[in-house]
């Protein structure tokens, strides 16, 4: 059973479109989070919601919109695609973050043409 | 604000060999260190963690001790596989956040 699963794996879209990540865990934490992964393998949080409130927004283009229908998924919107969006985006959960840290998914790769 | 530092990579080594990656960090209290391991093509995985002063983490022949006194999360193996070959991002609590190090790129030569 995966415990953090993000569909789709890949995907290749071109400047302008609109798309959605989804992200769904089964853990039963109740914090979700985003986070982008540059070519350097550098990870910079997004946003983070706590049973379905936000509580992380970083400094994102408003073009980024994460939804959170329930507290098991977590899903990221990008609207007018750029190619400096390209990049590897990680959904990740918790439940006690100081003893357990987080459980990443498997990723998303958005690559922008 | 709180933050991590780890060595600059890549880091090649030959099987067999010691390993250390150092890893310091900034914080305001008492954060929960965490060291995470990313092989190709996958997400983060937690390989080790420390959530007070003096304690060690091990995992998968990996430890690292928190040193308040020298504020550092260290990671050391005695001896590595090519099947190390990976990313080691060391990572604490911040808020309600991890924040993680840039990150130091391993590879294990046969």
């Amino acid at each position: 059973d995966t415990a953090v699963s993000q569909t789709p794996k890949y995907l290749v879209t071109q400047m302008g479109n609109d798309k959605s990540i989804k992200c769904e865990q089964n853990l039963g934490h109740d914090t979700m989070y985003w986070y982008k992964q540059d070519s350097k393998k550098f990870l910079k949080i997004m946003f983070s919601y706590n049973n379905k409130e936000l509580i992380i927004n970083e400094t994102v283009p408003n073009r980024f919109s994460p939804k959170s229908p329930d507290k098991a998924h977590l899903n990221l919107h990008i609207n007018s695609l750029e190619l400096g969006d390209s990049a590897v985006y990680f959904c990740a959960s918790s439940h006690d973050r100081d003893l357990y840290g987080y459980t990443f998914g498997s990723g998303t790769r958005l690559t922008v043409v | 604000g709180n933050s991590v530092t780890q060595m600059e990579g890549p880091v090649t080594l030959s099987e067999e060999a010691f390993l250390t990656i150092n890893c310091t960090y900034t914080a305001t209290g008492y954060p929960s260190l965490f060291w995470y391991v990313q092989y190709p093509g996958e997400g983060l995985q937690l390989l080790l963690k420390a959530t007070k002063a003096d304690d060690k983490g091990s995992n998968k022949g990996f430890e690292a001790t928190y040193r308040k006194e020298t504020t550092s999360f260290h990671l050391e193996k005695g001896s590595v596989q090519v099947s190390d070959s990976a990313v080691y991002f060391c990572a604490l609590t911040s808020g309600s956040r991890l924040t993680f190090g840039e990150g130091t790129q391993l590879t294990v030569n046969p």
